[in-house]
């Protein structure tokens, strides 16, 4: 079956750190990968998404590789800021992308 | 991308009580799901809320228990059924447009549910 499985939390850095949260997936066939954000009190945001192996995905200084062979889609940022401070989920959909299956999610803190 | 509202935003509730959340979405969307995200945990999906036809619910989830109305494209609602404290969550709405336009699903808000 389908299943994400992330690094557990917390993860506390100081400012202008550089952040890795690891993520590996098992999936049959091949999914689209997804780097979700949720802010204290708010919903949760698409951050990044790769829909197929090699792809990266990048936004607001985050990227994250579709590593097929080693089934993983580490999420890394070069340096930090407070104002990135939330919970991340790392996220797998079908083929058909009627279904998501989401990562137990990390917290991050950061001091400044 | 899509604007999706929840309504209400948080709530206090009695044990045995029942509370319906309602989903409005700004703009037609295939499809629409419930999700639950329980204190400190990441999200399960409830159910797959179908438009005119009853929803699709996933392993450990009931109509009885989570009762999901979708009467058109843009909206839905999800009751939570006879409240225990172990109801006690974020509920969340979220929308899928055409899989092959837009790979990704947006979210609302959520509902965050305290149940006494």
């Amino acid at each position: 079956g389908n299943s994400v499985t992330q690094m557990e939390g917390p993860v506390t850095l100081s400012e202008e750190a550089f952040l890795t949260i690891n993520c590996t997936y098992t999936a049959t066939g091949y999914p689209s990968l997804f780097w979700y954000v949720q802010y204290p009190g708010e919903g949760l945001q698409l951050l990044l998404k790769a829909t197929k192996a090699d792809d990266k995905g990048s936004n607001k200084g985050f990227e994250a590789t579709y590593r097929k062979e080693t089934t993983s889609f580490h999420l890394e940022k070069g340096s930090v800021q407070v104002s990135d401070s939330a919970v991340y989920f790392c996220a797998l959909s079908e083929e058909n992308f009627n279904k998501f299956y989401f990562g137990s999610g990390t917290k991050l803190n950061v001091k400044p | 991308s899509a604007v999706i509202s929840q309504k209400p935003s948080r709530d206090i509730c009695q044990r045995g009580t029942s509370l319906t959340i309602q989903c409005q979405v700004d703009s037609q969307v295939t499809m629409m799901f419930w999700y639950r995200q329980q204190p400190g945990q990441s999200l399960t999906l409830i159910a797959t809320a179908n438009q005119g036809s009853e929803a699709t619910y996933e392993s450990g989830f009931v109509i009885d228990k989570f009762p999901i109305s979708r009467p058109n494209l843009t909206f839905s609602t999800l009751t939570v059924s006879n409240m225990s404290p172990e109801d006690s969550s974020i509920y969340l709405c979220s929308v899928f447009f055409d899989p092959y336009s837009y790979n990704e699903q947006f979210f609302g808000p959520g509902t965050r549910l305290t149940v006494l």
